[in-house]
């Protein structure tokens, strides 16, 4: 089983609608959460980092954590052509010896104008 | 305030030959970590660096070594280079090792590695 999974999608979705990325995780005691978002071509960018169950918000950005189910999302709200990008979600494992961001394959967000 | 630099932004070996690429850091991050990305495989970490020293390694062979001097610019080398080494090559800061709140890591444009 992968560390981090997420569906590769590609996930399309109409302009202005809700997009819905997920992502599961294997270590049950990993503590921090981040999704970047890359454009192609691009390097990852930090778009939100959750630590504590429930929802964070940052403008049309709401990641949403899930410890107990080992799930992380993130909801874009309004979605724009702008935000076609691959959304990789990042997890710090605690267990084991190496605390880097292990990261999932990514899923790759189409918003069809 | 200047971001993740590397260099070179682009390069093109061949087999067998060998590589160094450049990372200088975001001023006061004092962590710098090195990712190697694929299309097959994803985002992959190498190693991480803090205070000159090696803190963590990925599961990567002996070829891929790296360093960090005591401004915290830091450099990988890739020796004796297999074609499956062709990929995109990270580095990401930090003000210290350990990820939270405000201490986040961020990216730089990365080197692009071609292996003939």
């Amino acid at each position: 089983q992968k560390e981090v999974e997420q569906n590769s999608g590609p996930l399309s979705v109409p302009e202005g609608a809700i997009a819905s990325l997920n992502c599961t995780y294997s270590d049950r005691v990993s503590q921090s959460f981040f999704w970047y978002r890359q454009y192609s071509g691009k390097s990852p960018e930090l778009i939100m980092s959750i630590y504590s169950n429930g929802d964070k918000e940052d403008g049309r950005f709401t990641a949403q954590l899930n410890k107990a189910s080992q799930y992380v999302s993130l909801l874009i709200r309004d979605s724009q052509p702008s935000d076609s990008a691959t959304y990789l979600c990042a997890v710090i494992p605690v267990s084991g010896s190496a605390r880097q961001l292990t990261f999932g394959s990514g899923t790759q967000l189409t918003v069809l104008p | 305030k200047a971001g993740v630099t590397q260099t070179p932004r682009y390069l093109i070996k061949t087999r067998g030959q060998q590589v160094t690429l450049s990372c200088s850091p975001i001023s006061g991050h004092r962590s710098v970590s090195w990712y190697q990305q694929t299309p097959g495989q994803g985002l992959q970490f190498l190693f991480e660096y803090f205070s000159e020293t090696q803190r963590n390694k990925g599961n990567f062979p002996g070829r891929f070594s790296g360093r960090q001097f005591s401004n915290s610019r830091s450099e990988m080398n890739v020796s004796t280079l297999e074609l499956g080494d062709s990929a995109l090559y990270l580095c990401a800061s930090s003000q210290q090792p350990n990820l939270s709140g405000a201490n986040v890591l961020t990216f730089g444009a990365g080197s692009r590695l071609t292996v003939l």
